[in-house]
C-alpha cells in the first residue's frame, strides 16, 4: 500500500500560468515533506521541503503548502516556465525515526509549453 | 568533483556476470543511499548506511550487495542478476537520515 500518492500522472501548463503539484499521505507519523525534480538522465534534485509545524514554505517561484488534517500537500510554481518541465516527486519522512529514508511518491510529469 | 558522483553511468551485463556500481560523495554527509527506479514504479529504496553502519536493508535480494568503506564511498556489488533488475540505480546522501538528500546521476543497468 503505498504511503505516498501522486494521483496524477501527468499535468500540462501554459507558460506564465501556475502549475499545482499535488500529494497526498497515509502515514500520521510524517513530519517532514519534500518535494524533488528529475529530468530525464539525471538524478533527481531536491527543490523545497517543508516540516509539519509550518503550513507553507516559499522559495522563489516555487511554494509549498500543507494541510495536515487533509494528508495533502502541493506545489505550486508560479509562474511556469518551459524549462520547469520536469518529473516531479513528493517525498515523506517521519518522525524522527533513526535509520529511514524518505518515502517517495511515483511523480508527476509536468509539461510546460510556450 | 562537487555533490554525488556515480560510475558507470550505463552498465549492460549477462546474467552470470559480477560487476560493482560505485557512488561518491563529496558534500561531508553522514548517510548513504541506493535506490532503484523502475519503469512507471516509485523510487525504491535499496539500502540505507549511516555512518557507515548499514541501518536498513529494505528486503533486497543477496544477490544485490553493499558496502560502505568510509563515508564518503558507497558501492553496490551485483551478481547473477536476473533481466527485471534492469532499471536506474540512484545513490544519495543526506546530512542524517530522513532529511534532504542529494542524488546521483545514476547508473542504467541493463541486464541480459
Amino acid at each position: 500500500d503505498q504511503q505516498v500518492k501522486q494521483n496524477s500522472p501527468s499535468l500540462s501548463v501554459q507558460e506564465g500560468r501556475i502549475s499545482i503539484l499535488n500529494c497526498d499521505y497515509t502515514n500520521s507519523m510524517f513530519d517532514y515533506f519534500l518535494w524533488y525534480k528529475k529530468y530525464p538522465a539525471e538524478g533527481p534534485t531536491f527543490l523545497i521541503s517543508i516540516s509539519s509545524i509550518k503550513d507553507k514554505n516559499e522559495d522563489g517561484r516555487f511554494t509549498v503548502f500543507l494541510n495536515k488534517s487533509a494528508k495533502h500537500l502541493s506545489l505550486h510554481i508560479v509562474p511556469s516556465q518551459p524549462g520547469d518541465s520536469a518529473v516531479y516527486f513528493c517525498a515523506a519522512s517521519p518522525f524522527n525515526q533513526a535509520g529511514t529514508a524518505l518515502i517517495f511518491g511515483k511523480g508527476t510529469t509536468l509539461s510546460v509549453s510556450s | 568533483e562537487t555533490g554525488v558522483t556515480q560510475t558507470p553511468r550505463h552498465l549492460v551485463m549477462g546474467m552470470t556476470n559480477k560487476k560493482s556500481l560505485k557512488c561518491e560523495q563529496h558534500l561531508g554527509h553522514n548517510a548513504m543511499y541506493w535506490y532503484k527506479q523502475s519503469a512507471k514504479k516509485p523510487l525504491e529504496l535499496m539500502f540505507v548506511y549511516s555512518l557507515e553502519e548499514r541501518v536498513e536493508n529494505n528486503s533486497v535480494p543477496s544477490r544485490f550487495s553493499p558496502e560502505c568503506p568510509n563515508s564518503s564511498h558507497l558501492f553496490l556489488h551485483l551478481h547473477t542478476l536476473q533481466p527485471e533488475d534492469s532499471a536506474l540505480y540512484l545513490c544519495a546522501s543526506s546530512q542524517r537520515t530522513g532529511r534532504e538528500q542529494y542524488f546521483g546521476p545514476g547508473t542504467r543497468l541493463t541486464v541480459t
